[in-house]
């Protein structure tokens, strides 16, 4: 069935790197993404792969993906205050009878201190 | 700008009291759908829309209905709110199932 699990906390110094990890049970999923959630806000979109894809670099930001142990991974070079905040990863699916559905992990809250 | 905007943003109900959260986008989008987040559980997906007229079940359906009888509008009615319904409630658009979501700011609610 379809399954997303992250774990729920991770607290870093300011300036060092943060790791989120994300672990997905359904191969046939096309896209991986990650949204971030500030408080009282919705969901932005920050960052997504497809699933043929191993890497991803955005400025900060590296989605790692290994499809044989389906894990994903988001990491945030030098990691500000601003970016404290909820993070979910999704996977989502393209293509004939899709419904659009995005399947989302339980979130992680990143925790920045100074 | 392009946005999902959803009314109210805040709610505060008691229980058998028919109420509606709207959700409209101008970007256009064929598909929309709405979610509902709860603590450990992420956002799981209540109804979606393919287009105008073409609606269907998610995940967690029960206790909710939707209408789209325009592109850009895809309200979450909740006939009869019971307190197991409290949650942050958000309205995304893409422009067609499979592709980016956008997603509005969020509606929390509760039922007393």
């Amino acid at each position: 069935g379809e399954d997303v699990e992250q774990s729920l906390f991770l607290s870093v110094r300011e300036g060092d790197s943060s790791v989120i990890n994300c672990t997905y049970t359904d191969s046939s999923s096309t896209y991986l993404y990650w949204y971030k959630q500030e408080p009282g806000a919705g969901l932005q979109l920050l960052t997504y792969i497809f699933s043929n894809m191993d890497m991803k670099q955005d400025q900060r930001l590296t989605v790692l993906l290994n499809k044989k142990d389906k894990h994903l991974s988001l990491r945030i070079a030098d990691t500000q205050t601003g970016d404290s905040a909820i993070y979910f990863c999704a996977e989502g699916y393209y293509g004939s009878g899709n419904t659009g559905k995005l399947i989302f992990g339980q979130g992680t809250t990143l925790q920045v201190k100074p | 700008e392009a946005q999902v905007t959803q009314n109210p943003r805040y709610l505060i109900t008691v229980t058998g009291k028919k109420l509606t959260v709207t959700c409209s986008q101008n970007m256009n989008h064929e598909y929309m759908s709405w979610y509902r987040q709860d603590p450990g559980l992420g956002l799981r997906q209540i109804y979606y829309s393919m287009n105008v007229e073409v609606t269907d079940k998610g995940d967690v359906p029960e206790g909710y209905k939707v209408s789209r009888k325009e592109k850009r509008n895809f309200p979450l009615i909740l006939e009869s709110p019971s307190p197991n319904q409290t949650s942050l409630y958000f309205c995304a658009s893409s422009f067609e199932a499979g592709y980016e979501q956008f997603f509005g700011p969020g509606t929390r609610l509760t039922v007393l």
